[in-house]
């Protein structure tokens, strides 16, 4: 089992710029998770998706659309990239069930806004 | 409110033994689960607190108490590759998590 991957590793955009993240992930997760993490500092939730054909947003969704047509994608979108967008983005996945508070997360994504 | 406090920065001997703490809002809380980042990687689950006690998991363990809102994750006979981030995070309603700021541990010879 791969885990969680993410596509691509590292990208370098200009301001106005869009660009989609992807996630995949082969554990058979239900819930799925988009994370930034900023320099010395914790997680926070961009948007999620606790189902196929489902999203919600998360504590800092402005910017950002996401979308779960298959269950085990979960893509990560910004239209238009501003640099305060430069950040470490982590995909997550969880059962959903029982213990629910694992979440198995990926290598990260390094994003760049100039 | 959601957040957590937990200190910045500790650091430690190898083979010694540290408690990182974390203290919590209690508005809709439901556990609170430690991860481990190390530099340019990704979070991993350590443990998860629900209800009072202490969770051993081999030389990491993690302790909650609920009346006092505030928890702590145990480091036993410390080794060089401790050296991490390490992030408490309660749960939400609907298995969502916030996350604390993280503390940073630095693990000396």
């Amino acid at each position: 089992n791969a885990g969680v991957t993410q596509t691509p590793k590292f990208r370098v955009l200009k301001t106005g710029q869009s660009m989609t993240l992807l996630c995949a992930q082969d554990m058979n997760h239900e819930y799925m998770y988009w994370y930034r993490q900023d320099p010395g500092m914790g997680l926070r939730l961009i948007h999620y998706s606790v189902g196929e054909g489902t999203t919600a947003k998360g504590e800092v969704p402005d910017g950002y659309n996401v979308s779960r047509l298959k269950k085990q994608n979960f893509l990560l979108g910004l239209e238009s990239a501003a640099p305060s967008q430069t950040s470490v983005y982590f995909c997550a996945s969880s059962y959903g069930g029982d213990p629910p508070e694992t979440q198995y997360f990926g290598p990260g994504t390094r994003l760049l806004v100039l | 409110g959601q957040s957590l406090e937990q200190p910045s920065e500790v650091t430690a001997v190898e083979g010694a033994i540290v408690q990182i703490n974390c203290t919590y809002q209690t508005s809709g809380f439901y556990g609170l689960s430690w991860y481990q980042q190390h530099d340019g990687g990704a979070p991993t689950f350590l443990s998860y607190n629900a209800l009072d006690g202490l969770e051993e998991t081999g030389r990491f363990s993690s302790f909650l108490s609920r009346s006092d809102s505030y928890g702590y994750l145990l480091l036993q006979e410390l080794q060089m590759k401790d050296s991490a981030s390490y992030f408490c995070a309660r749960r939400n309603a609907g298995n969502m998590l916030t996350f604390g700021g993280g503390t940073r541990l630095m693990v000396k010879p």
